[in-house]
């Protein structure tokens, strides 16, 4: 079974906060990792991918990546209240073709 | 970027009728499109793995009967929900995948809330 495992939380934090999610994951196959946003009721939305082990960066945005121990993860930095959502850890398991598998989510909330 | 344009967003409809959801990519060819159900508070789990002109691939504990899934062009995939029951409410979201990896590999739609009454 292919799994991808994240703290539902919540998780809160003060405005202008750093906000760390967590994600492992079980099926050392996995080639992509992403991290999507989800709003109640809306479709998630891609906030960042990563590929290769380490850290990448988009603005208040860091991903990390350690395949060694199968653990990505998401930094906010300057958390804002317009952050808070729903953050989906998904992974591209290989073997079961090219879809991906979600984790059940953490939820972030930030207040002001 | 790519865009997917899923419809309805909304359905409400009796037990026991059928609903067609549709999942349009809009600037891009997707050779595969994927479909997935969210509960309440749950995360999206995959239900099928359609690829264009093919037979559906479905997740175990997926019946195929009742949900019916067609990709038959590079641009449209449906999903009928057959003699839908009210434990089929849910939220529906299609995913679509393009000819290449990166950020843009995979492309949601809006999802389409199912309610069955």
């Amino acid at each position: 079974q292919k799994e991808v495992e994240q703290n539902s939380g919540p998780l809160s934090v003060p405005e202008g906060a750093i906000a760390s999610l967590n994600c492992t994951y079980s099926d050392r196959g996995s080639q992509s990792f992403f991290w999507y946003r989800q709003y109640s009721g809306k479709s998630p939305e891609l906030i960042m991918s990563i590929y290769s082990n380490g850290d990448k960066e988009d603005g208040r945005f860091t991903a990390q990546l350690n395949k060694a121990s199968q653990y990505v993860s998401l930094l906010i930095r300057d958390s804002q209240p317009s952050d808070s959502a729903t953050y989906l850890c998904a992974v591209n398991v290989w073997q079961a073709g090219t879809a991906l598998i979600f984790g059940k989510g953490t939820t972030l909330s930030v207040s002001s | 970027g790519a865009v997917v344009s899923q419809h309805p967003s909304r359905v409400i409809c009796k037990s026991g009728t059928s609903v067609k959801i549709e999942c349009r990519s809009l600037d891009f060819q997707a050779t595969t499109m994927f479909w997935y159900r969210q509960f309440p508070k749950q995360s999206l789990m995959l239900m099928a793995t359609s690829n264009e002109g093919s037979k559906a691939t479905y997740e175990q504990g997926v019946e195929k009967d009742k949900f019916l899934i067609n990709h038959a062009s590079l641009t449209l995939s449906t999903l009928t929900v057959t003699s839908a029951h009210p434990e089929d409410s849910s939220f529906y979201i299609c995913s679509a995948r393009g000819g290449g990896e990166g950020d843009y590999g995979y492309t949601f739609g809006s999802g389409t809330r199912l309610t069955v009454v």
